[in-house]
């Protein structure tokens, strides 16, 4: 069956830098996008970023440009997540999902005729803690 | 704060239909399709509806999603008590250039 098999929970001290991955089955891994979404404890959802799996394109929300990076390996079917400069605020549950999508772009971005994600991963709890 | 509105909280009895708003934009919902997210508690998100109204494969049609203009909603009919859990709308958003979210609905089966 589809699904997406992410790594076990992390510590991490302010100012180190962390890598979650995912691991895709049950599905050709380069013919979906996967999303990164964090939710911090009792909180709601937050999109971080977006990779092609195919290209290696990626997108990130303004909010963590700079600070994040996704990348992947091919070989092994697997999408990566780094955030660096942890902070106490990174404290949160990391979440990778297969995104659904169609569109086109026009000259201010994409335009997306249905976009969702309808397969998650499991979660990866990251704690920044001194 | 999150970029597309919710209510806090929800609540219903066994049986009763419950329905959750969310209010957005014209650069999200105006303009994009609505999904929802069901996560029980101490799960992963799950999808509910996609495409403003429609069902995954296994959602029982219990569920069902509309919009209209800037708003969209959720309804439950028929509550059940594993109905009880977080409930989040998303859509992309053309001038942020990302995925938005609501604040996520806390609903309550009494």
């Amino acid at each position: 069956q589809v699904q997406l098999v992410q790594s076990g929970a992390e510590v991490k001290k302010p100012g180190a830098s962390v890598k979650v991955s995912c691991k895709a089955s049950g599905y050709t891994f380069t013919s979906y996008d996967i999303n990164w979404v964090r939710q911090a404890t009792g909180q709601g959802l937050e999109w971080m970023g977006w990779m092609n799996p195919n290209s290696g394109n990626t997108g990130y929300a303004q909010k963590f440009q700079g600070r994040v990076t996704i990348a992947r390996n091919t070989s092994i079917s697997t999408a990566y997540m780094e955030l660096s400069s942890l902070r106490s605020e990174d404290t949160a549950v990391y979440y990778c999902a297969r995104l659904r999508h169609y569109g086109y772009y026009d000259s201010s971005g994409p335009k997306y005729y249905y976009y969702y994600m309808d397969v998650w991963g499991k979660g990866t709890t990251v704690t920044v803690s001194s | 704060q999150s970029v597309l509105t919710q209510p806090p909280s929800a609540s219903g009895t066994p049986g009763q239909r419950v329905t959750i708003s969310c209010s957005g934009h014209t650069s999200n919902i105006g303009s994009n399709t609505v999904n929802w997210y069901q996560q029980l508690p101490g799960t992963a998100p799950k999808l509910l509806i996609y495409s403003n109204n429609q069902r995954p494969s296994g959602v029982p049609d219990r569920f069902s999603g509309s919009k209209s203009g800037t708003s969209a909603s959720l309804a439950i009919s028929g509550l059940q008590s594993e109905d009880e859990a977080d409930y989040y709308c998303a859509a992309w958003d053309d001038s942020l250039n990302g995925q938005v979210f609501g604040g996520g609905t806390k609903l309550t089966v009494l």
